[in-house]
Formats: structure tokens, C-alpha cells, sequence
């Protein structure tokens, strides 16, 4: 399974745009790039899937360029109760499955 | 993450004793996982189980742990003579899908885990 590197942190201010970007240099054709969002005592919540190019749903978009070596998560708008802690994952599901999560990106959301 | 029932959680145990905690996949989920989640550090695979049998157990440590996901009831995930080192949250999960699944474009659905404090 791919490696994947993340900013550590990031802070924001509310009503503004947030960019998480995420590197996976080693991804191979049959990866997907998944996201995850996770608060303080709470299960890892699914935010958005991709493969190439861009993604969107209501919650947020993902980026992909062409070489697939990196993702951006984009959070339009952020409020307070987006901050939380974002795993970029990267794999593909062979004849066992696992989720190989980093240590994510705490973001943090300013009044 | 309603969907997939944990308990108990929280849970406080002496040095010694057993822990048992307990995971209800969501309905028509017949793929549950296991991972733990350390203070300040991200989620650690376990576990990987279908009905009745261990896929993948290679995030396990080989002693005191034990998984099973029996044909009738949920996911048991056993850690026997508990030490400090075993507090964590612990995170069961399930997916629809058989192998190909998930980063075919399915999702993984996690619960809201199980906290374990080894006193």
C-alpha cells in the first residue's frame, strides 16, 4: 500500500477555503485516494473517493492532477465544527484489505 | 458511523483481567475489521474478518489478542491479561463488499469505538 504524507496541521478561519494536499508518490494504477475525517472520540467518518482528476460531493472536493502523485482536499467555507483530524489514504483492495492510515492533519478552525 | 454498533464504550480493566469488546456491523455488512487508535496517533489495522473466519490478522499482536466473527451475533475482539500498554481506542468497522471492494469506489463505515483504560 502506498505511503502518504500530510501536512501535520493547518489552522483557518471560518468562511474560508481550506486546502489539504496530500502526497503519494508510490500510487499504483488500482489505487484510490480516500478520505477521512475524524473528531475527538469519534469514529473515522468517509468523506469523499477518487481516482483521477476531480471529485465533488456535498460535504467537499477532491482534486487529483494527471500523474495521480499527490491529492487536495478542498473544504469550501469551513465553520468551527470542521476542525478535526484528516487521513488521506491510499490502496487498493488485493486479496486481503486494510486501511493504512497516517498520522493525518489536524485542522483547526478559528472563530 | 451510527450504523455500526459498538460496545461497551468505555471500558476499565486492572492489569490481569480480560477484555471483551463487541461489534454489530452494519445491517447487510458481512466484512468487519478491527483497529486501534493510540493517544495522539492514527488508527492501526488489526483485524480483517468475514462470518466465521480471520481474512487478515496480520495488524494483531500474536499473544492475548483474539478476533472472531461468529455466523450468529457481532464481532468479538478479546485482549486477555490486559496491561497498561493495552489502553486505546479501539475501532470495529464494516464494508458490503467482498475482496475488491472497498477502493473499487465502496466505502468502509467505522463505529464509534471502544475505550479501553488498563489500570
Amino acid at each position: 500500500l502506498a505511503k502518504t504524507t500530510q501536512p501535520i496541521s493547518m489552522d483557518s478561519y471560518e468562511g474560508q477555503e481550506v486546502n489539504i494536499t496530500c502526497s503519494h508518490n508510490n500510487i499504483a494504477t488500482n489505487d484510490y485516494i480516500t478520505w477521512y475525517q475524524q473528531f475527538p472520540s469519534q469514529g473515522p467518518r468517509f468523506i469523499i473517493q477518487g481516482y483521477k482528476t476531480k471529485v465533488t460531493n456535498e460535504v467537499a472536493s477532491l482534486f487529483i492532477p494527471a500523474d495521480r502523485k499527490s491529492s487536495t482536499l478542498s473544504l469550501p467555507r469551513v465553520s468551527l465544527s470542521d476542525t478535526a483530524v484528516y487521513y488521506c489514504l491510499v490502496g487498493d483492495w488485493d486479496s486481503s484489505y486494510k486501511l493504512i492510515f497516517g498520522s493525518g492533519t489536524r485542522l483547526l478552525v478559528r472563530p | 458511523n451510527a450504523g455500526v454498533m459498538q460496545n461497551p464504550r468505555h471500558l476499565v480493566r486492572r492489569r490481569g483481567q480480560e477484555a471483551r469488546l463487541r461489534c454489530s456491523p452494519m445491517k447487510g455488512h458481512s466484512h468487519v475489521y478491527w483497529y486501534r487508535q493510540l493517544p495522539e496517533e492514527g488508527l492501526k489495522f488489526m483485524v480483517y474478518l468475514q462470518k466465521e473466519n480471520i481474512i487478515d490478522e496480520s495488524g494483531m499482536p500474536k499473544e492475548r489478542f483474539s478476533a472472531e466473527f461468529p455466523k450468529e451475533g457481532p464481532s468479538i475482539l478479546r485482549i486477555q491479561q490486559v496491561v497498561r500498554g493495552d489502553s486505546a481506542a479501539y475501532f470495529c468497522a464494516s464494508s458490503p463488499t467482498p475482496t475488491g471492494g472497498l477502493f473499487s469506489g465502496n466505502t468502509i463505515y467505522f463505529g464509534e469505538g471502544s475505550w479501553l483504560t488498563v489500570v
